[in-house]
């Protein structure tokens, strides 16, 4: 069962918009990641929150967690047509040594 | 270049076909994992390997099993290959702990 649901499940913007995007999960986790894949390419690591941190950063990209609502976002800044993608996020469900993803948010910047 | 290698890149399987998918890692990491991408799944844990010497279940490990020949590298064997099994399989590593994972570049299998 997945653990991480990810809202949208599809997204449409234009450049220089911003993008958000959500996940909910079920159980108590020690972080939630958060992860890019181009088409036909693996997954690559973006974020990474603590479930004791709230908010996160890291260039154009804005994280935040909520416990009490077992939620994620993922705010991504000025967007660019070189950020279509999708994008996961995955939790560990308590575990130190294996992520459950979700099924991700395809998000499509348009020039 | 380090990160993660998987070989082979493409693969058509005939049903009942055994097959051996590969996994190499450069960066010293603890733990290795296998996972089948399907359109619409997500991606689902196959089996996962947390420190060398150690193997476990995941999410969905029917009809597969795995080998941590040593640090480096995580093999996924299918040893009857299934229309089911049709899929993109993914390798990743990470330090183990909670870490970040590092992903190979993908197998994309197709079993007829």
């Amino acid at each position: 069962s997945q653990q991480g649901e990810e809202d949208p499940q599809a997204l449409s913007i234009q450049e220089g918009e911003n993008a958000t995007m959500n996940c909910s999960y079920k159980t108590s986790i020690n972080n939630l990641q958060w992860y890019r894949q181009n088409s036909g390419r693996g997954l690559v690591h973006l974020i990474l929150i603590r479930s004791n941190e709230r908010e996160k950063h890291s260039g154009r990209l804005r994280v935040t967690l909520d416990t009490s609502k077992k939620s994620s976002s993922l705010l991504i800044t000025a967007s660019r047509a070189a950020d279509t993608a999708s994008y996961f996020c995955a939790t560990d469900g308590g575990s130190n040594y294996k992520l459950t993803f979700g099924k991700g948010t395809l998000l499509t910047v348009n020039p | 270049n380090a990160g993660v290698t998987q070989t082979p890149k493409f693969q058509v399987l005939k049903t009942g076909q055994s097959m051996t998918l590969q996994c190499a890692q450069d960066m010293n990491h603890n733990s290795m994992y296998w996972y089948r991408q399907d359109p619409g799944m997500g991606l689902r844990l196959i089996y996962y390997s947390a420190s060398e010497g150690t193997t476990d279940k995941g999410e969905v490990p029917n009809g597969y099993n795995v080998s941590r020949l040593n640090k480096r590298e995580f093999s996924l064997r299918l040893e009857s290959a299934a229309p089911s099994q049709t899929s993109v399989y993914f390798c990743a590593s990470s330090l183990g702990q909670g870490g970040g994972y590092t992903f190979g570049s993908g197998t994309r299998l197709t079993v007829v």
